[in-house]
């Protein structure tokens, strides 16, 4: 079962281009999640779906943007790159809002700003 | 508004031995906590899901406890192994529902033969 797939892997971007990060999920789940991973610290919520077609702001939403327009993807967007936003990006599905039901996450894309 | 500590940032032990992770939060009114395992380089699996009527959850040589009330979850890991090196993570829901995650910063675990 790949689970949540992650795309590109690596990426190195120069301050002010733009770039889409692919988040791809084969387990039919309603729920979908971008986090950033900083040295250090825990994971912080950037962006989330609840469904096809939903999106909505996190934690740490300014820069980003996101859209889900089939279930089985969410994507991320940098409009203007910053060095600010060198990360590690991981994306979580999980499969509907029961209380039992655990987030399952992706490799991760380690984003490089120069 | 709720924060997650990890106590201690980073753990060095023998092989064998039983050990506790701590979690603490500052917000008891939570739903369910998660315990997470991350590798270098890779992303997290997830350990195990306590839900907010539960005392506790076990998987293997892993048992995890819950106490809403103190605001605090502990790890605990039985004869540890080398093969159990990697930082482990837990997280609680934000406010507003739909399961968003706040994550603790991690608790480093070296396991050594």
């Amino acid at each position: 079962n790949a689970g949540v797939t992650q795309t590109p892997k690596f990426r190195v971007l120069k301050t002010g281009q733009s770039m889409t990060l692919l988040c791809a999920q084969d387990m039919n789940h309603e729920y979908m999640y971008w986090y950033r991973q900083d040295p250090g610290m825990g994971l912080r919520l950037i962006h989330y779906s609840v469904g096809e077609g939903t999106t909505a702001k996190g934690e740490v939403p300014d820069g980003y943007n996101v859209s889900r327009l089939k279930k089985q993807n969410f994507l991320l967007g940098l409009e203007s790159a910053a060095p600010s936003q060198t990360s590690v990006y991981f994306c979580a599905s999980r499969g509907d809002n029961r209380f039992d039901q655990p987030q399952h996450f992706g490799d991760g894309t380690r984003l490089s700003i120069l | 508004k709720q924060e997650v500590t990890q106590i201690p940032a980073a753990l060095s032990v023998p092989e064998g031995e039983n050990l506790v992770l701590n979690c603490s939060f500052t917000d008891s009114a939570i739903y369910n906590l998660q315990w997470f395992r991350q590798d270098p380089g890779k992303g997290l699996t997830s350990l195990l899901l306590i839900q907010s009527s539960q005392r506790e959850q076990t998987s293997g040589r892993l048992n995890a406890s819950l106490d809403k009330s103190s605001g605090r979850s502990t790890l605990y890991i039985a004869a540890s192994q080398p093969g159990d090196s990697a930082t482990y993570l837990c997280a609680v829901p934000l406010s507003g529902g739909y399961n968003k995650l706040i994550f603790g910063a991690g608790t480093r675990l070296a396991v050594h033969p």
